[in-house]
């Protein structure tokens, strides 16, 4: 089945430090990846959507200049939290979908554990 | 619009009975749904999905039921294992393949 692989599993980082976390399609390629963030006890909620070789769309209230996301290629995106603050940490989860196959379900990735101290 | 809570509700079943696990969506142009596992520190594991089109579809001991008059799908676990115990989320497809989530709900099961 499809398998996406989200790395680090776990950051604990000090304020303002900026932290990468990668998405990998493993293997299937994806055009589009979406990326959630997730308080305990909550559900997912949809941060922006990922587009190879074009801008990420982000959802409203999200900011684009602080949650960088880049997808370079149809197996890989990656979410740069940029001067990350102790509200920054949560749960960051990525899913993709395979590329011509809009029907199938979104497959996720086992998140991020981002800790801001 | 979503369905966030800020508190899991939970369903606490023993252990060989069946489970029911309830969602309302908001969409009703939403055209695919889907139920998710999730468990602790994990991502969310596809358990099974159905179309618009249809208002049962079955799986292995799993069953998804639809009822687009009332936007209100169902989940149903028969026999219940602790390896069961998680959180289940519903969602719902709309336009550019975006999911929405509810708020989920947290499944114990009791040896």
């Amino acid at each position: 089945g499809a398998v996406v692989s989200q790395h680090p599993s776990r950051v604990i980082c000090k304020s303002g430090t900026s932290v990468k976390i990668e998405c990998r399609s493993l293997d299937f390629q994806a055009t589009t990846m979406f990326w959630y963030r997730q308080f305990p006890k909550q559900s997912l909620m949809l941060m922006a959507t990922s587009n190879e070789g074009s801008k990420a769309t982000y959802e409203q209230g999200v900011e684009k200049d602080k949650f960088l996301i880049n997808h370079a290629s149809l197996t890989l995106s990656t979410l740069t939290v940029t001067s990350a603050h102790p509200e920054d940490s949560s749960f960051y989860i990525c899913s993709a979908s395979q590329q011509g196959y809009s029907n199938q379900p979104q497959h996720f990735g086992d998140g991020t554990r981002l800790s801001i101290l | 619009g979503e369905s966030v809570g800020l508190h899991l509700p939970t369903l606490s079943v023993q252990e060989g009975d069946n489970s029911i696990i309830n969602c309302a969506y908001s969409n009703s142009a939403s055209d695919y749904f889907i139920w998710y596992k999730q468990e602790s520190g994990k991502g969310p594991q596809f358990i099974i999905d159905i179309r618009s089109n249809m208002d049962k579809r079955q799986g292995q001991r799993v069953t998804v039921l639809l009822n687009k008059t009332v936007k209100h799908l169902s989940l149903q676990i028969a026999a219940t294992q602790p390896g069961d115990s998680a959180v289940y989320f519903c969602a719902e497809r709309s336009a550019g393949n975006m999911l929405t989530f509810g708020g989920g709900t947290r499944l114990m099961v009791k040896p």
